[in-house]
């Protein structure tokens, strides 16, 4: 299968953590690469190949993947961590790429 | 620093074709994939295709029959045209790039496109 499922919503408590997953076929071989997006913003990387941090991104922000499923966490939310995130991967039963759904993150 | 700058027609008409360039600042064109990536208003992210500087393509298989990806390596540019539109295509279009030639983790991005298709 050629999708990536996330929950379409997740909400978080101030300082605490959160999970956000995302489920498919193709992370059985690709690794994850996670995506935070805030309005009108384009994506910005968080995460790449399961648990790499770009530069500038805080060290809150990890990643772990296990059978078909990929996390990422936010350790200790902050309010500016409110935001849609999304996954992706490579697809090799398609040789594409995919995105998953996304997930809206509200930080209570 | 890799930067991406894209440009192209904001509004366009049912039937026609989308044309959407993006190019390449402060970084070779080589050992990589360019993709463009779309967004319709209040959705998800949907990857359209990729090329490398030689020429070789993917597309999502849904699109293939009307997007053509190419590329200039001379200018370190790579365009998008998307052929019959309908307003389905209405969406930010953006360019992208992995963070290394062999990552799926798009770390450079344009600033993205709005293309309206309307009559």
């Amino acid at each position: 299968s050629s999708e990536l499922t996330q929950d379409p919503a997740v909400s978080v408590a101030l300082g605490q953590t959160v999970r956000i997953t995302c489920q498919g076929d193709s992370l059985r071989t690709y690794y994850a690469s996670w995506y935070q997006q805030k309005p009108g913003q384009a994506p910005v990387l968080v995460i790449y190949d399961k648990n790499n941090r770009p530069s500038g991104i805080p060290d809150r922000f990890s990643g772990s993947s296990s059978g078909n499923t990929a996390s990422l966490t936010i350790t200790g939310a902050q309010a500016e961590d409110e935001a849609d995130y999304y996954c992706n991967s490579r697809d090799s039963s398609v040789n594409h790429v995919v995105f998953g759904g996304g997930t809206k993150l509200t930080v209570l | 620093q890799v930067q991406l700058q894209q440009w192209g027609a904001g509004l366009l008409k049912p039937s026609e074709t989308l044309s959407l360039t993006c190019a390449v600042y402060g970084e070779s064109f080589s050992g990589y994939y360019w993709s463009w990536i779309r967004q319709p208003p209040g959705k998800g992210l949907e990857w359209i295709g990729e090329i490398n500087h030689s020429g070789s393509t993917n597309y999502k298989s849904s699109l293939k029959s009307r997007a053509t990806i190419s590329v200039d390596t001379s200018e370190t540019q790579f365009s998008l045209k998307l052929n019959s539109v309908t307003a389905a295509d209405t969406a930010v279009y953006y360019c992208a790039r992995g963070v290394s030639g062999y990552s799926y983790g798009y770390g450079y991005w344009g600033q993205g496109t709005l293309v309206t298709v309307s009559s």
